[in-house]
C-alpha cells in the first residue's frame, strides 16, 4: 500500500547515531515534493519531527535531522537517548495516483539497546 | 495551543457507516489557513490518509482514491468540529482512525512547504465486526 519504503528497524546504543532511509519515487520526493517526518510514541498519535525535509517545530531537540536528495530522504538522530524509542514515519505527495494523495512510509521502529 | 478531541463508537457492523467526530480548541474549523484532515492506521494498511475538509472563501473536500466513493468529512462550524462518515464498511476498515490539523509551513525565504500535519487527536479504534 505505502509507496514510500523505510527499514522495519534500526537500532543503536545510547549516544550513537542512526539514520532511517524513506526511499520514494519520481512521482513523490523525486518530483520534489517536500518530506516530513513523524514520531509515534507507544499507544500514541503520531507527532511531527521534521517538517519541510528539515526543519524541526519546537519541543524536538537539535539531535533529530532531516534530509533530501533525489528520490529519498534521511532522518538522523544523533546522541541516541531511551526516550527515542518509537516508530518513526516519512511523509509526502504522489502524483502517480488520481485524486488527492499525501503518503505515508511503511514506519521504522528504533530501538535503544 | 491547538487540541483535538476525538469521539465516536469503537464497534461498526459491516455494512453499516463508521463516524468519528474531531472536536477543535485553539483554532477554527473555518480557518483561511489550515486544513482538518482523516488519517487511519492499521498493521496491514500502516499510516493512510483518507481525507480533508478546509474553507478558503468557500468549502472543499478532498478524498484519498481508495475511498472517495464511500466518505463524507464535513465541518460543523456551530460546534468547531468535523466528522468522518466512512460507508459500507468492512473488516478492512478496521483501524485506529485519527483526525489531524493540516498546516503551512515556510522557509526562511519564505517559501511553502507541502503541508504538514502539525496536530493529532487521540484516536479511535474502530473495529468492524457483527
Amino acid at each position: 500500500q505505502s509507496v514510500l519504503t523505510q527499514p522495519p528497524s534500526v537500532s543503536g546504543a545510547p549516544g550513537q547515531r542512526v539514520t532511517i532511509s524513506c526511499t520514494g519515487s519520481s512521482s513523490n520526493i523525486g518530483a520534489g515534493y517536500d518530506v516530513h517526518w513523524y514520531q509515534q510514541l507507544p499507544g500514541t498519535a503520531p507527532k511531527l519531527l521534521i517538517y519541510g525535509n528539515n526543519n524541526r517545530p519546537s519541543g524536538f531537540p537539535d539531535r533529530f535531522s532531516g534530509s533530501k536528495s533525489g528520490t529519498s530522504a534521511s532522518l538522523a538522530i544523533t546522541g541516541l537517548q531511551a526516550e527515542d524509542e518509537a516508530d518513526y514515519y516519512c511523509q509526502s505527495y504522489d502524483a502517480s495516483l488520481t485524486g488527492y494523495n499525501y503518503v505515508f512510509g511503511t514506519g521504522t521502529k528504533v530501538t535503544v539497546i | 495551543q491547538v487540541q483535538l478531541q476525538q469521539s465516536g463508537p469503537g464497534l461498526v457492523k459491516p455494512s453499516q457507516t463508521l463516524s468519528v467526530t474531531c472536536a477543535i480548541s485553539g483554532d477554527s474549523v473555518s480557518s483561511n489557513s489550515a486544513t482538518w484532515n482523516w488519517i487511519r492506521q492499521s498493521p496491514s494498511r500502516g499510516l493512510e490518509w483518507l481525507g480533508r475538509t478546509y474553507y478558503r472563501s468557500k468549502w472543499h473536500n478532498d478524498y484519498a482514491e481508495s475511498v472517495k466513493s464511500r466518505i463524507t468529512a464535513n465541518p460543523d462550524t456551530s460546534r468547531n468540529q468535523f466528522s468522518l462518515q466512512l460507508n459500507s464498511v468492512t473488516p478492512e476498515d478496521t483501524a485506529v482512525y485519527y483526525c489531524a490539523r493540516g498546516a503551512d509551513y515556510y522557509d526562511s525565504s519564505g517559501n511553502l512547504f507541502l503541508e504538514a500535519f502539525d496536530f493529532w487527536g487521540q484516536g479511535t479504534m474502530v473495529t468492524v465486526s457483527s
